[in-house]
């Protein structure tokens, strides 16, 4: 069974640019979350669809960041224009629905994305 | 609001000594908690969980952790540390019935030979 994958893994871009990352989930898995930790703090959530349908983005920063999953399969975050505190490592993962969710999200590798 | 504070940035044992890592959570209900590991250029995965039944769980790699509700706490412990426990370990909280995992800072977990 493939693990969650990230592409790309690491993204260096200017200011004001444009940024989109991707994530494949694991296949079988409804749910899908978006997750960003800056360098020193914590993992902090950003947004968890329910196949196609956003569930709960209460931890997106700001409207310069777009996440869709189009047909409930793979995701993408976009940033645009991307800023300075953008930079960070974000996090894909995903886990199943059935039998109740106790808490095992499977985790990509990440992509980080660097703004300068 | 949930939210799990881990003390100590930083932690350093050496080889064959006993780590324990610590984690205080926060939650408004009965909270399911959990242990992820980072190992270097990997994703997160998950070392334990706690969601109801035993208080003390264990884990991968011969780690446990034990829900102590008096004291808001959940505690990493492995007795002897391996070179290959050299990580970084995230406690992890969310509530009952919702999808949201809150995660503490993270601890870098030193081993010296």
């Amino acid at each position: 069974e493939a693990g969650v994958t990230q592409f790309p893994s690491h993204s260096v871009i200017e200011k004001g640019q444009t940024v989109t990352l991707r994530c494949d989930p694991i296949s079988g898995h409804d749910n899908l979350y978006w997750y960003r930790r800056v360098m020193g703090k914590e993992i902090k959530f950003l947004l968890h669809f329910v196949k196609e349908s956003k569930q709960d983005e209460s931890g997106m920063p700001n409207n310069r960041f777009l996440a869709e999953r189009t047909g409930g399969t793979y995701s993408t975050l976009k940033v645009q224009p991307a800023e300075l505190e953008d930079s960070g490592v974000y996090f894909c993962a995903s886990s199943r629905t059935s039998g109740g969710f106790h808490g095992e999200l499977f985790f990509g590798e990440g992509s980080r994305l660097t703004v300068l | 609001a949930q939210s799990v504070t881990q003390l100590g940035s930083h932690v350093s044992v050496s080889e064959g000594a006993l780590v324990l890592l610590r984690c205080n959570y926060s939650s408004s209900v009965p909270p399911y908690l959990f242990w992820y590991v980072q190992y270097p250029n990997q994703g997160l995965q998950l070392l334990l969980k706690y969601t109801s039944a035993a208080t003390l769980v264990k884990g991968i790699n011969g780690f446990e952790a034990e829900f102590k509700k008096s004291e808001t706490s959940f505690h990493l412990t492995k007795p002897s540390a391996h070179m290959s426990d050299a990580a970084e370990y995230f406690c992890a909280v969310s509530e009952r019935g919702y999808q949201k995992v809150t995660f503490g800072i993270g601890t870098k977990l030193q081993v010296i030979p």
